[in-house]
């Protein structure tokens, strides 16, 4: 069965920072992995999609990679601004699965000015 | 583009009522689907459909009906509302389950309290 771990279940740093959330997976038969952000009382917005064929992508300051063979992926956030703070998601997709996504259960991130 | 959209934002039920979540998207979306979001669970699927007249179970179904009757809208029921049903719920929708048409998109979620 996939499960998906993220740590830390939160995060505090004084803006500015760069930071490395982590998230695991149990199972490396993945199709992509998914970063989402998601603000107190809203929806997920999607952050960045890898494919399993891909070792990363980037959007702005926003960069995640994927290893599957160690079951990993990492979302690298420059330059940390307070605005970032929300919880951060990540979903991978099950390979054999029709496009449903597992979920981990968030770094909650807080960024102090 | 709309994008996702839910209604209603927020809904109280008594216990052993019915209701209908609803789940429209505007970008032809082929695959479409149902999560629940608690403390401490996380997100997990109650059902998904891959296109019109095409839908399936996923973890959490029970308690819960789907149909697809068109692209655009896949509606959620809750057949007799119990208070464990008490959850924030999403829709998310790709345009395919294949690369690279399978990055998923969240609506804004319907907050469902049962009393």
């Amino acid at each position: 069965k996939q499960e998906v771990t993220q740590i830390p279940a939160a995060l505090s740093v004084p803006e500015g920072e760069n930071l490395v959330l982590n998230c695991s997976f149990t199972d490396s038969a993945i199709y992509n992995l998914q970063w989402f952000r998601q603000d107190p009382g809203k929806g997920l917005t999607s952050l960045l999609l890898i494919q399993s064929s891909q070792r990363e992508q980037t959007s702005g300051r926003l960069n995640a990679s994927l290893d599957k063979s160690s079951g990993r992926s990492t979302l690298y956030i420059a330059a940390s601004q307070p605005g970032d703070s929300a919880t951060y998601l990540c979903a991978v997709r099950r390979r054999g699965s029709q496009g449903n996504l597992i979920f981990g259960k968030g770094t909650k991130l807080s960024v102090k000015p | 583009n709309a994008g996702v959209t839910q209604t209603p934002k927020f809904q109280v039920l008594k216990t052993g009522q019915s209701m209908t979540l609803q789940c429209a998207q505007d970008m032809n979306h082929e695959y479409m689907s149902w999560y629940r979001q608690d403390p401490g669970m996380g997100l997990r699927l109650i059902h998904y459909s891959v296109g019109a007249g095409i839908t399936d179970q996923g973890e959490v179904p029970n308690g819960y009906n789907v149909s697809r009757s068109t692209t655009e809208d896949f509606p959620l029921r809750l057949l007799s509302a119990a208070p464990s049903q008490t959850s924030v719920y999403f829709c998310a929708s790709s345009y395919g389950t294949g690369e690279p048409y399978n990055e998923q998109f969240f609506g804004p979620g319907t907050r469902l309290t049962v009393l």
